[in-house]
């Protein structure tokens, strides 16, 4: 049962554009959502989270979307560059003792072109 | 160490054989965990140690999967009788919280695959 679906599997977006990925979640125990960059060759590195009792959340060119009663999150690059090319996992958490690890999505290859 | 370091970066293996990979946190952090990337496919969790707790091995696929954590430290991934299904990149990731709230911190990862 794939708990984070996210889509879409690849994306490619000129410079300067603007990258959407989308996410879904089913279990609302989660209540703790990032997402994470990951180059080719590298583990993946946390870019961003947020929390269920914000709407958004920005951090420079990138800005975090969050519907609570759509279950349902995203990830919007701003003014996308080639070095943004990578792929980008969403993640969510349910809290609780030894339960608590993360569930990732299936990811998306962005390719930012000249 | 500045990061979480895995060894070997590559591992080629015979069908059969058992490897063993090794993973190192970053000094302090009490949540280890493993997750296996195939290609294409996203992050799929293995195991989870937390502190002296008795690990979460929810995601091993089979019995000839298993990992321990020694000292609170340093962890092996251990896969006996390796199978072409097992072929994939194995990441581990520490963090200072049990919670995961902090992020994880991944390693680069042990490439394996299996001929």
């Amino acid at each position: 049962q794939q708990q984070v679906k996210q889509s879409p599997q690849s994306l490619i977006v000129q410079k300067g554009g603007i990258s959407i990925i989308n996410c879904a979640y089913e279990n609302t125990a989660f209540d703790y959502f990032p997402w994470y960059q990951q180059f080719p060759g590298k583990g993946p590195a946390l870019l961003i989270a947020i929390r269920p009792d914000v709407s958004e959340k920005k951090e420079g060119r990138f800005t975090i979307s969050f519907n609570k009663s759509a279950k349902q999150f995203s990830l919007h690059i701003m003014d996308s560059q080639p070095g943004d090319s990578a792929t980008y996992f969403c993640a969510a958490l349910k809290p609780g003792g030894t339960a608590s690890k993360l569930t990732f999505g299936t990811g998306t290859r962005l390719q930012v072109t000249l | 160490g500045a990061g979480v370091s895995q060894s070997p970066s590559n591992k080629v293996t015979e069908k059969g054989k058992d490897v063993e990979l090794r993973c190192d946190p970053i000094s302090g952090h009490t949540a280890l965990y493993w997750y296996r990337q195939s290609l294409g496919q996203g992050l799929e969790f293995l195991i989870y140690f937390q502190g002296n707790s008795a690990p979460d091995k929810s995601g091993l696929p089979s019995d000839r999967f298993s990992a321990e954590r020694t000292g609170g430290s340093v962890s092996t991934l251990t896969i006996q009788r390796t199978q072409q299904e097992d072929s994939a990149v194995y990441l581990c990731a520490s963090s200072s919280h049990g919670t995961g709230r902090g992020g994880y911190t991944f390693g680069s990862g042990t490439r394996l695959t299996v001929v």
